[in-house]
């Protein structure tokens, strides 16, 4: 069954510094989206992109963050300079066409840890 | 302030026991409701409504939504040790985003 995959599965990185999380959604799927969950805490929406272009961000994404899809089968998140609150769980999540009725299906997440 | 709330935040039974969760939300352009369940990482889908009143069912899990009243309810029967996990509910806007309750935590003891 095809699935979504997030590389690495854990990152520890030094405040300051940038991360690149990554995802390789489900190869029909056109739609994606990044995640996060802190730790004990909701999940929250990050953005929303297709065809090239964010679709939709939320407020949590401000300048420090960026996605990107370099290549056909590859979705990125960017944290330019990490702060100890990005610490979290981040979620990437591919559907097939974004439609109100289908399925966002999850990757098994990135664990962010900065220090 | 939170426009998913489920119910309870946690819940703890016996094998065997029949288990219903609550989800109620406050939106203006409803497109979906979903529920998933988070075990150790990433949330994996249960199920998707879109009809009130049309129950879905998988196994022993089963949901329905009720778009006049604003809420949905899972319930799980004869429930099981791995049934242990924290359930989540999220509605779909208009602008597709998922928007997420706290979730309940569900223990099942042996």
């Amino acid at each position: 069954e095809p699935e979504v995959t997030q590389t690495p599965s854990h990152q520890v990185t030094q405040m300051g510094q940038e991360v690149i999380l990554r995802c390789v959604p489900i190869s029909n799927h056109l739609y994606f989206y990044w995640y996060r969950q802190i730790l004990g805490q909701k999940v929250e929406f990050l953005v929303s992109f297709y065809n090239n272009e964010i679709s939709e961000k939320s407020e949590i994404f401000d300048d420090q963050f960026s996605v990107e899809r370099p290549d056909g089968s590859n979705f990125t998140l960017k944290i330019r300079s990490t702060k100890l609150e990005d610490s979290a769980m981040y979620f990437c999540a591919s559907s097939e066409d974004g439609r109100g009725t289908d399925t966002q299906y999850f990757g098994p997440g990135t664990r962010l840890t900065v220090l | 302030e939170d426009k998913v709330v489920q119910s309870p935040l946690s819940l703890v039974v016996h094998e065997g026991d029949t288990v219903t969760l609550n989800c109620s939300y406050e939106v203006t352009n409803f497109r979906s409701l979903l529920w998933y369940k988070q075990e150790k990482k990433a949330p994996t889908f249960l199920f998707m409504l879109t009809s009130s009143g049309i129950e879905k069912k998988s196994g022993r899990l089963s949901s329905i939504l009720d778009k006049k009243e604003l809420f949905s309810i899972l319930n799980i029967t004869a429930t099981q040790t791995g049934d242990s996990a924290i359930y989540l509910c999220a509605y779909m806007d208009s602008n597709y985003q998922l928007i997420w309750g706290a979730g309940t935590k569900l223990i099942i003891k042996p």
